[in-house]
C-alpha cells in the first residue's frame, strides 16, 4: 500500500525559528494535505494543496505541493510555543467516495 | 456547537468485553470515517461510510462492525476485546464532492486491560 514518510521525525526549536518539514510517497497523489494535532485532540486541517506546484500560505505557514505530486512541504515561520503539536502530511489518490486519505507518520515539534 | 463529536471520550474495558463508540457530525457532510491511531501516533484508516454505504474497509478484523443508521452518525462496535484493540480511535466526516480535507472529531481512547 501507499506509504508517506514524514521527516523529521521530531524537532525542538526555539521560539522565533524558522520550522521545514517534508513527506514524501511512493506513489503520486491528488491532494495534499497538512494537519495538526494536540494532545487529547483529533488532527485539524491546517493548509489543503489540489495542484502540482501549488504555494499556499496560512499565516506563518506556507506549504507546497510538489512538482512530482510525490512530496509535499510545509513551512513555519516565527514559530511561537502554541505551534507544539504533531503535524501530519495527507495524501488522497483520487477524488470520490472511494478515495482516501493516507497520513504520514508526523512530525512532533 | 462540536462539528464531529464522539462518545465516550475514554473507555477502559476488560479483555472479552464487547463496547461500542459513537459519532455525530452535524455538518451536513455525506461520508464519515473511522481511523485509527496506534501508540506511536502512525493514524490508519478502518472504514469509511458514504451515504449510509460502506465504501471502504481496509482489512479490520470481523471483531469490528460499523454501522451507518444515518449519514450523520456513524458508531463502531467492537466484539471479544482484545489487548491490542487499545488505541486512540477518531471519526470524521467530509463532503467528496468538495474533495476538502476530512474533519475530525476528538477521538476516544480505548484501553483494553
Amino acid at each position: 500500500g501507499q506509504q508517506l514518510n514524514q521527516s523529521p521525525q521530531s524537532m525542538f526549536i526555539q521560539e522565533g525559528e524558522d520550522v521545514s518539514m517534508n513527506c514524501t510517497s511512493s506513489s503520486i497523489f491528488n491532494t495534499w494535505l497538512w494537519y495538526k494535532q494536540e494532545p487529547g485532540e483529533g488532527p485539524v486541517l491546517l493548509i489543503a494543496l489540489y495542484k502540482a506546484g501549488e504555494l499556499t500560505s496560512n499565516g506563518r505557514l506556507t506549504a507546497q505541493f510538489g512538482i512530482t505530486r510525490k512530496d509535499s512541504f510545509l513551512n513555519i515561520s516565527a514559530s511561537i510555543p502554541s505551534d507544539v503539536g504533531i503535524y501530519f502530511c495527507a495524501g488522497r489518490d483520487f477524488p470520490g467516495t472511494a478515495s482516501k486519505l493516507t497520513f504520514g507518520t508526523g512530525t512532533r515539534l | 456547537d462540536t462539528a464531529v463529536s464522539q462518545t465516550p471520550k475514554y473507555l477502559v474495558t476488560q479483555m472479552g468485553n464487547d463496547k461500542s463508540i459513537k459519532c455525530e457530525q452535524n455538518l451536513g457532510h455525506d461520508t464519515m470515517y473511522w481511523y485509527k491511531q496506534d501508540s506511536k501516533k502512525f493514524l490508519k484508516i478502518m472504514f469509511s461510510y458514504n451515504n449510509k454505504e460502506l465504501i471502504i474497509n481496509e482489512t479490520v478484523p470481523n471483531r469490528f462492525s460499523p454501522k451507518s443508521p444515518d449519514k450523520a452518525h456513524l458508531n463502531l462496535h467492537i466484539n471479544s476485546l482484545e489487548l491490542g484493540d487499545s488505541a486512540v480511535y477518531f471519526c470524521a466526516s467530509s463532503q467528496e464532492a468538495t474533495n476538502y480535507g476530512y474533519t475530525f472529531g476528538s477521538g476516544t481512547r480505548l484501553t483494553v486491560v
